[in-house]
Parts: C-alpha cells; structure tokens; sequence
C-alpha cells in the first residue's frame, strides 16, 4: 500500500510569489488533514477535508491560504502572496473513516520564505 | 483550548541510557494521547498511543503511562540506541471546532552517540 505523498519535499520561493503543494492521501481515505510546523514550535492543524468537503478549517492562519480537495482524491494547498512568516514544513495525513482508525502522515513539504 | 506541553530538548545521550521525555497536558474530556516520532528525512510516524486513563502504550522499547491525575504521558525507555535518534512529539486528540484533530506538543530532539 502505497503511502501518503507529498510534493515538492522542498520549496524556496521569494516573498509575494505563490506556491502550491499537493498531497495525495492513501487510496480511498476520506479524511485529509493539513498541518504546519513552524521553525521551533508546535506543529497546528490547517484544515480537515472529508472527501472533497472542508469539515473544519479553524486553523487556516488567514486567507492567503487556499485548500481545494477536487473530486476527494489528491489536494492542494495554495500561498498566494507568501510571506515570511509562511516559512515551515507542511504535513499532510490521512485516515479512514472510523473513530480508531490511524492517521498516516506523509513526509512534509518544506518551505522557505526569503 | 487544549494544549500539551512536553520537554524541551535538545537531549544527548550515550547509547543504552535510559530516556525520558516528560509531557503534560490540557484537555476537555478525555482526549487520547500519543507519541509521533520523526526520524531524519522522513515523516510522522506514530510510536505509541493510550486511550483511557491508566493505559500503557508501548512500542519498540519505549513506553508511556496515561496518567489522568497528573494529566501526563511521559516517553521512557531503558535502554536507547543510535537508531533512537529522532524527534518526538507528544499529541492528544482533540475535538473542538467539530472536527477531530491532533494537538501537539514542540517536539523534543533526541540524539543518541555510540
């Protein structure tokens, strides 16, 4: 079984351009979560899709971040204008559906700012 | 909100010491707790979990006791390896903003030296 990817693994981009990261969850994972570890700190949730619809986005940081999960599959996170503060590794994780089922993290994306 | 505090790091130590990594949380209810381990270049891997108080999860050597009277979940192991060398984080599940999510603590570097 193939796990959970993400690309790029890397990114440097300057301020005010955009980036977009893609995830691919395992195959037939409902649940897709976005979540970010900034330099020396916690790693926070984004958002939780659940096939294509956003279950819970409280903690998308403001709304230069755009997610879109299309058709429930593979999703995309997009920074547009990016700022410094954006800089950080990007976790995406998928489980299936059912209370105990593991969550599987892909490796991240990181993304750096300058 | 829910939060979880664990040790900071970073830790050294020699091959077959004994390991600790202290974490305390802050939950509504009786979240689940766990420790994701991410070893160098890969992503977040789940080490171990607790669900109910008194719960010991174990795994790979290393266990943790779900302590609710002391709301810890402190990482031992009697004896570390090279291999041992990661970064761990502690989490609980939380449900607030109607979704399940991980809450997680800032990570603790290990380094084992031979």
């Amino acid at each position: 079984e193939a796990g959970v990817t993400q690309f790029p693994s890397h990114s440097v981009i300057e301020k005010g351009q955009t980036v977009t990261l893609r995830c691919d969850p395992i195959s037939g994972h409902d649940n897709l979560y976005w979540y970010r570890r900034v330099m020396g700190k916690e790693i926070k949730f984004l958002l939780h899709f659940v096939k294509e619809s956003k279950q819970d986005e409280s903690g998308m940081p403001n709304n230069r971040f755009l997610a879109e999960r299309t058709g429930g599959t593979y999703s995309t996170l997009k920074v547009q204008p990016a700022e410094l503060e954006d800089s950080g590794v990007y976790f995406c994780a998928s489980r299936n559906t059912g209370r105990n089922s593991p969550l599987h993290f892909g490796n991240g994306t990181r993304l750096t700012v300058t | 909100g829910d939060s979880v505090t664990q040790m900071e790091g970073p830790v050294t130590l020699s091959e077959e010491a004994f390991l600790t990594i202290n974490c305390t949380y802050t939950a509504t209810g009786y979240p689940s707790l766990f420790w994701y381990v991410q070893y160098p270049g890969e992503g977040l891997q789940l080490l171990l979990k607790a669900t109910k108080a008194d719960d010991k999860g174990s795994n790979k050597g290393f266990e943790a006791t779900y302590r609710k009277e002391t709301t810890s979940f402190h990482l031992e192991k009697g004896s570390v390896q090279v291999s041992d060398s990661a970064v761990y984080f502690c989490a609980l599940s939380g449900t607030q903003g109607g979704s399940e999510k991980l809450v997680f603590g800032k990570g603790t570097k290990l380094t084992v030296n031979p």
